[in-house]
């Protein structure tokens, strides 16, 4: 079956450094997705992507489509400690019947 | 606030009994999805229910089922329960029925069940 692979499990950074985190697939997807889950809660969706080479940012966020189509990266610049979390990527394909495919999550801890 | 709403927050019950969990999904939302969080696994995907079909299928155990009623809302259930199901389960919610985008799903806070 599909998977996604994200790696490390875990990041740690200083607040205020920028971080990135990828995410890639032996398998072509029409969506992107990126997550983000704080301790106890749902996952959030922070940016979703439509577009083979695609770049959108939402704030401090920036995350990109792939040309390949089976690869994504976010970005988080400046850092702060609330980015604390676990960052998810999912692929996509088109349809009422599509589910996604999640990667395993990298949880990003930021030190003050 | 996604607008997904599940219920109960908690539940606590004994190995062998059953348990409903239940989501109504985004005013407008037509596909209902459930997942299973467990602790050092990522989110698994178990079902789909499409305005009141079901429409994937994940990794669900036979114990497991669950439904989509006419007014979207849906219920997991989960029987025969084992320590081993102890776990966060997520309800999320996609499409309305002027169209997509599906692939964006959003969740509802999760369930958090414990099997004693």
């Amino acid at each position: 079956g599909q998977q996604l692979n994200q790696s490390p499990q875990s990041m740690f950074i200083q607040e205020g450094e920028d971080v990135s985190m990828n995410c890639t697939s032996s398998s072509i997807f029409n969506t992107w997705l990126w997550y983000k889950q704080d301790p106890g809660e749902g996952p959030v969706l922070l940016i979703a992507l439509y577009k083979a080479g695609e770049l959108t940012s939402n704030g401090r966020l920036t995350a990109q489509f792939g040309i390949t189509r089976k690869d994504s990266f976010l970005n988080i610049s400046a850092s702060i400690p609330s980015d604390v979390g676990i960052y998810f990527c999912a692929g996509g394909s088109p349809g009422a019947n599509s589910k996604l495919t999640f990667g395993k999550g990298i949880t990003l801890s930021v030190r003050p | 606030d996604s607008g997904v709403t599940q219920t109960p927050k908690h539940l606590i019950t004994a190995t062998g009994q059953r348990v409903t969990l239940r989501c109504s999904p985004r005013s407008g939302d037509l596909s209902v999805y459930w997942y299973q969080q467990s602790l050092d696994q990522g989110l698994q995907f178990l079902i789909q229910y499409y305005n009141g079909e079901e429409r994937a299928k994940g990794n669900i155990l036979e114990r497991f089922s669950a439904q989509q009623f006419p007014d979207l809302h849906s219920e997991l259930n989960l029987s025969s329960l084992e320590l081993g199901d102890s776990a966060l389960y997520f309800c999320a919610s996609s499409g309305t029925k002027t169209g997509g985008p599906y692939n964006e799903q959003f969740f509802g806070p999760g369930t958090r069940l414990t099997v004693l």
